[in-house]
C-alpha cells in the first residue's frame, strides 16, 4: 500500500545546478506535505512543508511545489550543494489520522551532489 | 536549538527479552510519536501519543508494544517479548500541533539476535 511514492531512488546533480526531487501521493485525504533531510545513523530532519490550500512555498534555497490535481508534490534546490548530499524523503499527513497526524512516508530518494 | 533525544543510541538484545526506548521530546511540544525503519525499507508509523493517551496506532503496534510518559518529560517504548523482525531503528519525534511539522531524535537501533 504506497500511498506516497518517490520513484527515483537516486539523483545526481552537479554543485551549483538544481536538484528536483519527486514524490506522487494517492491518498486524496492527504493535505499537509514535507520533505525530510537523512543523514546515515541520525534522524531525519525537516526540511520544509506545504498546505494543501497553498501550491508553492519557498525557504532559502528550498522551494516545495504542489500539483493537487495531479497528486504530485516536488522539491527544488537551488543551487545544490555538496553538503546536501543526502536521502530525502517526502511525507504526508492528512485528515481521517486523528488530531496527532502522523506523517506517512515515501521510500526516499538519495541525492549526491558532485563538487 | 531544542532537539528531541533519544536513549540508548544502540541496543543489542536477546529474542524475547524486553526493551524499553527512551526519548525526551521537545519541552513545549504536546504530540509525540514513535516511529522505525527497518533496514533499507521506509520509516513507517507506530504510535502516536498526545493528552496523556494514544492517539493513532498502526497495525505494526500489536500487544507487544506499550508507550508510556512517565515523569512528563520523558516518553517510553517498551517491547515486551522482543523477535527478531522487531530489529530497525526506532525514531521518536515530537510536534507543537497536530498539523505540523514533527521533530525527530537521532534514533535508537534496537538489534535482536
Amino acid at each position: 500500500d504506497q500511498q506516497v511514492k518517490q520513484n527515483s531512488p537516486s539523483l545526481s546533480v552537479q554543485e551549483g545546478r538544481i536538484s528536483i526531487l519527486n514524490c506522487d501521493y494517492t491518498n486524496s485525504m492527504f493535505d499537509y506535505f514535507l520533505w525530510y533531510k537523512k543523514y546515515p545513523a541520525e534522524g531525519p530532519t525537516f526540511l520544509i512543508s506545504i498546505s494543501s490550500i497553498k501550491d508553492k512555498n519557498e525557504d532559502g534555497r528550498f522551494t516545495v511545489f504542489l500539483n493537487k490535481s495531479a497528486k504530485h508534490l516536488s522539491l527544488h534546490i537551488v543551487p545544490s550543494q555538496p553538503g546536501d548530499s543526502a536521502v530525502y524523503f517526502c511525507a504526508a499527513s492528512g485528515r481521517g489520522s486523528g488530531s496527532a497526524r502522523q506523517l506517512t512516508f515515501g521510500s526516499g530518494t538519495q541525492l549526491t551532489v558532485l563538487p | 536549538e531544542p532537539e528531541v533525544t533519544q536513549t540508548p543510541s544502540h541496543q543489542v538484545t536477546q529474542m524475547g527479552q524486553e526493551v524499553i526506548l527512551r526519548c525526551v521530546p521537545i519541552s513545549n511540544h504536546l504530540y509525540f510519536y514513535w516511529y522505525r525503519q527497518i533496514l533499507g525499507q521506509k520509516v513507517e508509523f507506530l504510535v502516536s501519543f498526545y493528552n496523556n493517551e494514544i492517539s493513532e496506532k498502526s497495525e505494526i503496534f500489536d500487544d507487544q508494544f506499550s508507550v508510556e510518559r512517565p515523569d512528563g518529560s520523558n516518553f517510553t517504548l517498551k517491547i515486551r517479548s522482543t523477535k527478531l523482525e522487531d530489529s530497525a531503528m526506532y525514531f521518536c519525534a515530537s510536534s507543537a500541533r497536530g498539523v505540523s511539522e514533527a521533530f525527530f531524535g537521532q534514533g535508537t537501533r534496537l538489534t535482536v539476535v
